[in-house]
């Protein structure tokens, strides 16, 4: 078990670029999350997939925000036309069923100039 | 939906005292409850669950909680904080498909 991986760490960019995130679940985990946290709050809820297919999405998922999760494996979300709101971290969870607790990753913090 | 509320944003305690951080659940039927810390620049780790039955849940780093229905709440306690034990503390319970509600968090700084 080697965890949650998330990739970049860190990423600066500026206004109106694109920007796409990985995320490594943990290998046997078939449920992957995709959260996003700003300063000084509680992650909230962007997406959800089981193996590759998304079953949820929230209202926060603009369409600028897509997220895939092609063999069921490793997951990525991608953010087109960044914008100054869009700072944040973004933390990828993993868990093998729906109601067991979820494995986070360390997040990628996204700094838009 | 299913919500938490941490009424608490930031608690400083001394070395060694005794800590309680408080979550407040919105809920009908007994719900699942987590209870995740954050230290900063990093990801959340698990400190416990409440699924069903025992209403007192031990976690690790010393940490228990514990569900009273009667009071909509699952607080966190633990008996004696050492200077680690600083770091961003979570509420969080799921919504119908599994993913997690937070709280906006509680803040704890501990003093010497």
């Amino acid at each position: 078990d080697t965890g949650v991986s998330q990739n970049p760490r860190h990423k600066i960019t500026k206004r109106g670029q694109n920007v796409t995130f990985r995320c490594d679940p943990i290998s046997e985990h078939n449920r992957l999350y995709w959260y996003r946290q700003t300063l000084g709050q509680g992650p909230e809820f962007l997406t959800y997939f089981q193996n590759e297919a998304q079953l949820e999405k929230s209202r926060l998922l603009s369409d600028r925000f897509s997220a895939e999760r092609p063999k069921g494996s490793f997951s990525t979300l991608e953010i087109q036309r960044t914008e100054q709101g869009d700072s944040a971290m973004y933390l990828c969870a993993s868990t093998a069923t729906g109601n067991q607790p979820q494995h986070f990753g360390d997040g990628t913090r996204l700094s838009i100039l | 939906a299913q919500s938490v509320t941490q009424p608490d944003i930031h608690i400083t305690v001394s070395e060694g005292a005794s800590l309680e951080l408080r979550c407040n659940y919105s809920y009908g039927a007994t719900p699942y409850l987590f209870w995740y810390v954050q230290s900063p620049g990093q990801g959340l780790q698990l400190l416990l669950k409440y699924f069903s039955g025992d209403t007192l849940v031990q976690g690790i780093k010393g940490f228990e909680a514990e569900f009273k229905r009667s009071q909509s709440s699952f607080n966190l306690r633990k008996p004696s904080v050492h200077w680690s034990d600083a770091a961003e503390y979570f509420c969080a319970v799921p919504n119908s498909g599994y993913a997690l509600n937070f709280g906006k968090g509680t803040s704890l700084l501990v003093t010497p």
